[in-house]
């Protein structure tokens, strides 16, 4: 059974903070890993993508993988309260895998 | 990316009836998946639309309480049938537009309720 295994939190952070999200994945052959942002009551928004190991940066977002420990990471720089959502992580191997998902709260 | 229109956006039904859902992308895609959110849960692969072919269905899914059509590549529909209670929920439609990065994309998604 492949698995994507996310911290489901809360996860309460302060404004203006950086935000930790974690994701490990089961599948050694998992190729493309995603983040999900998902609004209560909204569908999931795409807003990071990464296929190699190492750092993506993306504005506020910065994605890390290391593929040798099966774990991709998201920080969020400068966090504020429109940040405060669901974060999904996703893994492809074959087909998309969904985590549980983090609930973020960015705290005034 | 693409954008994907979902129709209803949300409805209310009663127990035994069913619900067909449409899902319309602005340019063609190869691969277009149907999921389920429940409340408070992550999401549920139901099957993956398949042009031209019949749907595959995930485990604990099956074709006569989920029927699918995916006339062409831009169009699916996924029918909730025989409806109860335990199928309130949001679905959602979901589409890889290709260029091979594996990356996925959600209608906004239905929010049914049945009583």
């Amino acid at each position: 059974q492949k698995e994507v295994e996310q911290n489901s939190g809360p996860l309460s952070v302060p404004e203006g903070a950086i935000a930790s999200l974690n994701c490990t994945y089961s599948d050694r052959g998992s190729q493309s890993f995603f983040w999900y942002r998902q609004y209560s009551g909204k569908s999931p928004e795409l807003i990071m993508s990464i296929y190699s190991n190492g750092d993506k940066e993306d504005g506020r977002f910065t994605a890390q993988l290391n593929k040798a420990s099966q774990y991709v990471s998201l920080l969020i720089r400068d966090s504020q309260p429109s940040d405060s959502a669901t974060y999904l992580c996703a893994v492809w191997a074959s087909k998309i895998i969904f985590g549980s998902g983090t609930r973020l709260s960015i705290r005034p | 990316s693409a954008v994907i229109s979902q129709k209803p956006s949300r409805d209310i039904c009663q127990r035994g009836t069913s619900l067909t859902i449409q899902c319309q992308v602005d340019s063609q895609v190869t691969m277009m998946f149907w999921y389920r959110q429940q409340p408070g849960q992550s999401l549920t692969l139901i099957a993956t639309a398949n042009q031209g072919s019949e749907a595959t269905y995930e485990s604990g899914f099956v074709i006569d309480k989920f029927p699918i059509s995916r006339p062409n590549l831009t169009f699916s529909t996924l029918t909730v049938s025989n409806m109860s209670p335990e199928d309130s929920s949001i679905y959602l439609c979901s589409v890889n537009p290709g260029q091979g990065q594996n990356i996925q994309y959600f209608g906004a998604g239905t929010r049914l309720s049945v009583l």
